[in-house]
């Protein structure tokens, strides 16, 4: 597989489940990027890693918790939501360096019942 | 605040017609910019990217901008578009400061008519 990729593509989940997401990324980036996509809102950066570090963090509920355990892989763990958390996830990769385009993945399309 | 700002955020044009989204920024300094493309269900595909040097910058899929420090804008142009380009376009940029932290424009959806 090439480029980022993301599973699941869609998720129904009970705000007392606990799930996750998964991103992998096949470029060799360096560092990759969380975002929260909601309908008539900008996108949201929610995390980035850099060198699997966490150099960002917007302000994120706990009920959203990063893990980053190798350059490839990013993960949103995900518990107690609220249906207000019901969006597309956006997971990007890039090359650590400065202004360097971000690759993004298509996405998982969550639902919070 | 830094912002970036794309006024439209619905546009319908004809299919063959041709298109410009716009695309306003706020640094002070020269940017960095991008327009990225989201079709339905997907995710977002960078289109074109302006760094520095020659100020119209020639992307995938038949696009193009043009850079206008002037008037603080990045317009992304089609001469002519095809149905395929129905999608919603997004312009970006990192602020000087933290240049990782991209912030996006609200989206223009374009819809095009046969």
């Amino acid at each position: 597989e090439t480029g980022v990729t993301q599973t699941p593509r869609h998720l129904v989940m009970g705000m007392t489940n606990k799930k996750s997401l998964k991103c992998e990324q096949h470029l060799g980036h360096n560092a990759m990027y969380w975002y929260k996509q909601s309908a008539k809102k900008p996108l949201e950066l929610m995390f980035v890693y850099s060198l699997e570090e966490r150099v960002e963090n917007n302000s994120v509920p706990s009920r959203f918790s990063p893990e980053c355990p190798n350059s490839s892989h990013l993960f949103l763990h995900l518990h107690t939501l609220q249906p207000e958390d019901s969006a597309l996830y956006l997971c990007a990769s890039s090359r650590q360096e400065a202004y360097n385009e971000q690759f993004f993945g298509p996405g998982t399309r969550l639902t919070v019942l | 605040a830094q912002s970036v700002t794309q006024p439209d955020i619905h546009i319908t044009v004809s299919e063959g017609a041709s298109l410009e989204l716009r695309c306003n920024y706020s640094y002070g300094a020269t940017p960095y910019l991008f327009w990225y493309v989201q079709s339905p269900g997907q995710g977002l595909q960078l289109l074109l990217k302006y760094f520095s040097g020659d100020t119209l910058v020639q992307g995938i899929k038949g696009f193009e901008a043009e850079f206008k420090r002037s008037q603080s804008s990045f317009n992304l142009r089609k001469p002519s578009v095809h149905w395929s380009d129905a999608a919603e376009y997004f312009c970006a940029s990192p602020p000087p400061s933290v240049t990782y932290k991209y912030i996006f424009g609200t989206g223009t959806r374009l819809k095009v008519l046969a």
